[in-house]
């Protein structure tokens, strides 16, 4: 089973500020099959990135996904107030068994 | 519009039965494989259960495997969660989401279904 480790729990940051969260995995996953997710409180997961660098549609692009092998990173280049949130990554290449990352939650300072 | 709709998420004592419905509408049901997805209050997202847009495929996390059952309809466009002997850890949020047919992730949700175990 392949677990996905996101570093840090938590940030706290200004809006404005660039942040980079960051997912590892256990073993290596093609980037075809990491994913990453944003939620809200009392939402479902929105999908922001799919294929490591691709934006899913409507979604703008301050978000940008990379990385590849074990380590892959979602950056958001200017943070907006609406972009405090959880934010999950996402393995499918063991579809249709899958592992979430435990979360990264980024907090207004 | 694609959209998803879970119901049947209720209070339920331990070792008691659930069914959970999610209702497709907006996009052809049967083309697409399925999935569940819940998260337990203050925590992360878990993977519950998969199936394949002919139901032939079903899969299930260690957590749940043996009590919680997966079926469709794809005549009604509905997916289920037939949810067994459960118990306190069970209580969640359960998402029903859409698997893409190319990278296999899950790119609609649900809004989300309730559960709680509890005496």
């Amino acid at each position: 089973e392949i677990v996905l480790t996101q570093s840090p729990g938590t940030l706290s940051l200004s809006p404005g500020e660039r942040v980079t969260l960051s997912c590892r995995a256990s073993q290596s996953v093609s980037s075809r099959y990491l994913a990453w997710y944003q939620q809200k409180p009392g939402q479902a997961p929105r999908l922001l990135i799919y294929a490591a660098s691709s934006r899913a549609t409507g979604i703008p692009d301050r978000f940008s996904g990379s990385g590849s092998g074990t380590d892959f990173t979602l950056t958001i280049s200017r943070l907006e107030p609406e972009d405090f949130a959880v934010y999950y990554c996402l393995q499918s290449g063991s579809s249709p068994l899958y592992t979430f990352g435990q979360g990264t939650k980024l907090e207004i300072k | 519009e694609v959209q998803l709709l879970e119901s049947g998420g209720d209070l339920v004592q331990p070792g008691g039965s659930l069914r959970l419905s999610c209702a497709a509408s907006g996009f052809t049901f049967s083309s697409y494989a399925m999935r569940w997805v819940r998260q337990a209050p203050g925590k992360g997202l878990e993977w519950v259960s998969s199936i394949s847009g002919d139901t032939e495929g079903t899969h299930y996390a260690d957590s749940v495997k043996g009590r919680f059952t997966i079926s469709r309809d794809n005549s009604k466009n509905t997916l289920y969660l037939q949810m067994n002997s459960l118990r306190a850890e069970d209580t969640a949020v359960y998402y029903c989401a859409r698997r893409t047919p190319d990278y296999y992730y899950m790119d609609v949700w649900g809004k989300g279904t309730t559960v709680t175990v509890s005496s």
